[in-house]
C-alpha cells in the first residue's frame, strides 16, 4: 500500500538554526499538506500546497516558514530560523482531490527539537 | 469558524467491553467528518470517514461511527475492543471552502487486561 514518508525522523537544532524537513507523497496525489502538533496538544494545520503554490495557510505559517515542491517526488518545509516554540512533531499529508472530498494521507511525522 | 470538541480526554476501558468515543463539531452546513487514531510514537492513520449517505460508516479494525446531524456529533465505536486499541483517537472535520482538516483534541484510550 502507497504511503506518505518524511525524514528525518527526528531532527534536534540549535535556536536559530535553519531547518528543512523532507517528506515524499503518494505518488499520484496532487495536494500537499504540513500540520504540526505540540506535544500534549492538538493536531494543527499549517500550510496547503497545489500546482506549485499555496492554496492555503494558518496564522501559524509566517513568513519564518516556507514550502517548496522542487522535485517531482519532494516536498519540503523549511523554518528559516528556529526558535523554541517551534519543537513539535510535524506531520506532512497527501491527498488525491481537495479536502472536503479527498482524504488526507499522513506521514508518520518529524519530530523537531529546538534546543 | 468550524470546531471539534471532544470531551474525553481519557477513557479507561476493559478487554472485550464495548467502546464509544464522542466527537461533537460546529459548522453550518454538513462537513466531511473522520476518524483518525494515533498509536505511540506514529502518525495518524484514518479509520473511516463520512462524506454524504448513510449515516453510519464502518471502518478499519472494527470500528464503526454515526453521523448524528440533530445532534452535531460523529461518535466512534467499537463493540469489543483489543489491547492494541489503545491509541490516541482524533475526530476532524473538513469542509469545501478550505483546504485544511480541523482537529479535536483528542481522546486517549486506555485498555485494561
Amino acid at each position: 500500500e502507497p504511503e506518505v514518508t518524511q525524514t528525518p525522523s527526528h531532527q534536534v537544532t540549535q535556536m536559530g538554526q535553519e531547518v528543512i524537513l523532507r517528506c515524499v507523497p503518494i505518488s499520484n496525489h496532487l495536494y500537499f499538506y504540513w500540520y504540526r502538533q505540540i506535544l500534549g496538544q492538538k493536531v494543527e494545520f499549517l500550510v496547503s500546497f497545489y500546482n506549485n503554490e499555496i492554496s492555503e495557510k494558518s496564522e501559524i505559517f509566517d513568513d519564518q516558514f516556507s514550502v517548496e515542491r522542487p522535485d517531482g517526488s519532494n516536498f519540503t518545509l523549511k523554518i528559516r530560523s528556529t526558535k523554541l516554540e517551534d519543537s513539535a512533531m510535524y506531520f506532512c499529508a497527501s491527498s488525491e482531490t481537495p479536502n472536503g472530498v479527498g482524504e488526507q494521507y499522513f506521514g508518520p511525522g518529524t519530530r523537531l527539537t529546538v534546543t | 469558524a468550524q470546531s471539534v470538541t471532544q470531551p474525553d480526554i481519557h477513557i479507561t476501558v476493559s478487554e472485550g467491553a464495548s467502546l464509544e468515543l464522542r466527537c461533537n463539531y460546529s459548522y453550518g452546513a454538513t462537513p466531511y467528518l473522520f476518524w483518525y487514531v494515533q498509536s505511540p510514537g506514529q502518525g495518524l492513520q484514518l479509520l473511516l470517514k463520512y462524506f454524504s449517505g448513510d449515516t453510519l460508516v464502518q471502518g478499519i479494525k472494527g470500528f464503526e461511527a454515526e453521523f448524528k446531524r440533530s445532534q452535531s456529533s460523529f461518535n466512534l465505536r467499537k463493540p469489543s475492543v483489543h489491547w492494541s486499541d489503545a491509541a490516541e483517537y482524533f475526530c476532524a472535520v473538513g469542509v469545501d471552502s478550505s483546504y485544511k482538516l480541523i482537529f479535536g483534541s483528542g481522546t486517549r484510550l486506555l485498555v485494561r487486561p
